[in-house]
């Protein structure tokens, strides 16, 4: 069965810290992979995508994440996390001629000063 | 890049009645994508749009429910029927652009 698994619901960092989001899929064919965010009331944002090429992907806001095939994984990471990281963040894998998404169940971000 | 416009992006709403929702986007796109996120949950996807087709409904969501349409290549709307305040979520509007997925604002219903 397809599906993105999002271990961690709620991560807590000081800000100037370094971050990671764990993400691993299960998805039948190749994938497309997502991050997105989603800030308090808000909609949601693409911050970096994965199709092919570069396992390393650079997005938005100095966010960077890596695909590892091997692991399922889809990793994303910053080094300096700003107070205006904090937000949702959500994965999502998605491939083929549907375009549909499936989506991992978020993790919350707190920065603390 | 497309920009997604959603309407109305918020609004209360009585027990048993409905709400159509609104997706307007800046630039033709062959598929449309409505996903639903209940409160303190994930993104679902309810259906998938094309014009001049039915749309295609996931499991779990019915088009009695959830009538959409899509009269064109930039439009589309989604109606939330006979409410109850399990419907009570944000509901956001889906397009493909190029080779990347985007989302609009949402819109947020509080049934009550």
């Amino acid at each position: 069965a397809q599906s993105v698994t999002q271990p961690d619901i709620h991560i807590t960092v000081s800000e100037g810290a370094s971050l990671e989001l764990r993400c691993n899929y299960s998805y039948g064919a190749t994938p497309y992979l997502f991050w997105y965010v989603q800030s308090p009331g808000q909609g949601l944002q693409l911050l970096l995508k994965y199709f092919s090429g570069d396992t390393l992907v650079q997005g938005i806001k100095g966010f960077e994440a890596e695909f590892k095939r091997s692991q399922s994984s889809f990793n994303l990471r910053k080094p300096s996390v700003h107070w205006s990281d904090a937000a949702e963040y959500f994965c999502a894998v998605g491939g083929g001629a549907t375009n549909k998404l499936i989506f991992g169940t978020g993790t919350l971000l707190a920065v603390q000063p | 890049s497309a920009v997604i416009s959603q309407k109305p992006s918020r609004d209360i709403c009585q027990r048993g009645t409905s709400l159509t929702i609104q997706c307007q986007v800046d630039s033709q796109v062959t598929m449309m994508f409505w996903y639903r996120q209940q409160p303190g949950q994930s993104l679902t996807l309810i259906a998938t749009a094309n014009q001049g087709s039915e749309a295609t409904y996931e499991s779990g969501f019915v088009i009695d429910k959830f009538p959409i349409s899509r009269p064109n290549l930039t439009f589309s709307t989604l109606t939330v029927s006979n409410m109850s305040p399990e419907d009570s979520s944000i509901y956001l509007c889906s397009v493909v652009g190029g080779n990347t997925i985007y989302f609009g604002e949402g819109s947020w219903l509080t049934v009550v």
